[in-house]
C-alpha cells in the first residue's frame, strides 16, 4: 500500500526559532499533498494544499508567511513553522494523493511539535 | 460550507459488542466520504471509502454505510476487540464540478473516541 512518512515525529523548540517538518510519499509518486494542523480531542483542520512545483494554496487564516510549505519533488513536501510560538504547538499531520488511487488520501503518521 | 458531526463523541463498551458510530453532514453533494482510525499521538489510517454512488462498504468486521440523501453515514463495527479501541473519524470530500467527477478536500468531523474493555 501507499506510505506516507514524516520526519520529525517530535520536535520541542524555543519560541523564536523556525522548525522544518518533511512529507514523504515513499512507493508512490504524490501529486497533490496536503498538511493539516490537529488540537488536542480536535479533528484535523487543513492548511494548505500543494501541487509539485507550484505555489501552495492556504485555507482562509493560515498565514502563508508563518507556514511556509515547499513541493519541491513528488515525493516531498516540507512545512516550516518560522518564528514559532507556544501557540504554534499542536500535532501536524501531512497526506497525499497519487499513484493508483488519485481520490484517496494517504497520511502520514504526524509531528507533534512543542513550543516552549 | 459542509459541516461533519460525528455522534457519540466517546464511546465505552465491553469486549464482544456490536456497535455504531455515526456521522452525518450538511451537504449532500459529496464525492465520496471516508472512514479512519487514529491512535493516540498518531497519523490516520484508512478503514473504508465510499463514494458517493455506492451505499456500503465491508471489510473485515467493518461495514461502513452511506445515505447521501439524508446526508448520513455509519460505521458499524461487528465483535469489538480492545484493539479496536481508537479515534474513529469520518470524513467527506466534495466534488468541484457540476458533473462530480473532479474533487476537492476533505472535511473532518471530530470524530468518536472509542474504548473496548475486555
Amino acid at each position: 500500500g501507499a506510505v506516507v512518512s514524516q520526519h520529525p515525529s517530535r520536535v520541542i523548540c524555543k519560541s523564536g526559532t523556525s522548525v522544518k517538518i518533511e512529507c514523504r510519499s515513499l512507493d508512490f509518486q504524490a501529486t497533490t499533498m496536503f498538511w493539516y494542523r490537529q488540537f488536542p480531542k480536535k479533528s484535523l483542520m487543513l492548511m494548505a494544499t500543494s501541487n509539485e512545483g507550484s505555489k501552495a494554496t492556504y485555507e482562509q487564516g493560515v498565514e502563508k508567511d508563518k507556514f511556509l510549505i515547499n513541493h519541491a519533488s513528488l515525493t516531498l513536501s516540507t512545512l516550516t513553522v518560522t518564528s514559532a510560538h507556544p501557540e504554534d504547538s499542536s500535532f501536524y499531520i501531512c497526506s497525499a494523493t497519487g499513484g493508483l488511487a488519485e481520490d484517496t488520501q494517504y497520511f502520514g503518521p504526524g509531528t507533534r511539535l512543542t513550543v516552549l | 460550507k459542509q459541516e461533519v458531526t460525528q455522534i457519540p463523541a466517546a464511546l465505552s463498551v465491553p469486549e464482544g459488542e456490536n456497535l455504531v458510530l455515526n456521522c452525518s453532514f450538511t451537504d449532500s453533494a459529496i464525492y465520496n466520504l471516508q472512514w479512519f482510525r487514529q491512535d493516540p499521538g498518531k497519523g490516520l489510517t484508512s478503514l473504508l471509502l465510499i463514494q458517493s454512488s455506492q451505499r456500503e462498504q465491508t471489510s473485515g468486521r467493518l461495514n461502513a454505510s452511506l445515505d447521501k440523501s439524508s446526508g448520513r453515514s455509519t460505521l458499524y463495527i461487528a465483535a469489538s476487540q480492545p484493539g479496536d479501541s481508537a479515534t474513529y473519524l469520518c470524513a467527506v470530500r466534495r466534488p468541484t464540478n457540476a458533473g462530480g467527477t473532479s474533487y476537492g478536500k476533505l472535511t473532518f468531523g471530530q470524530g468518536t473516541i472509542l474504548t473496548v474493555h475486555p
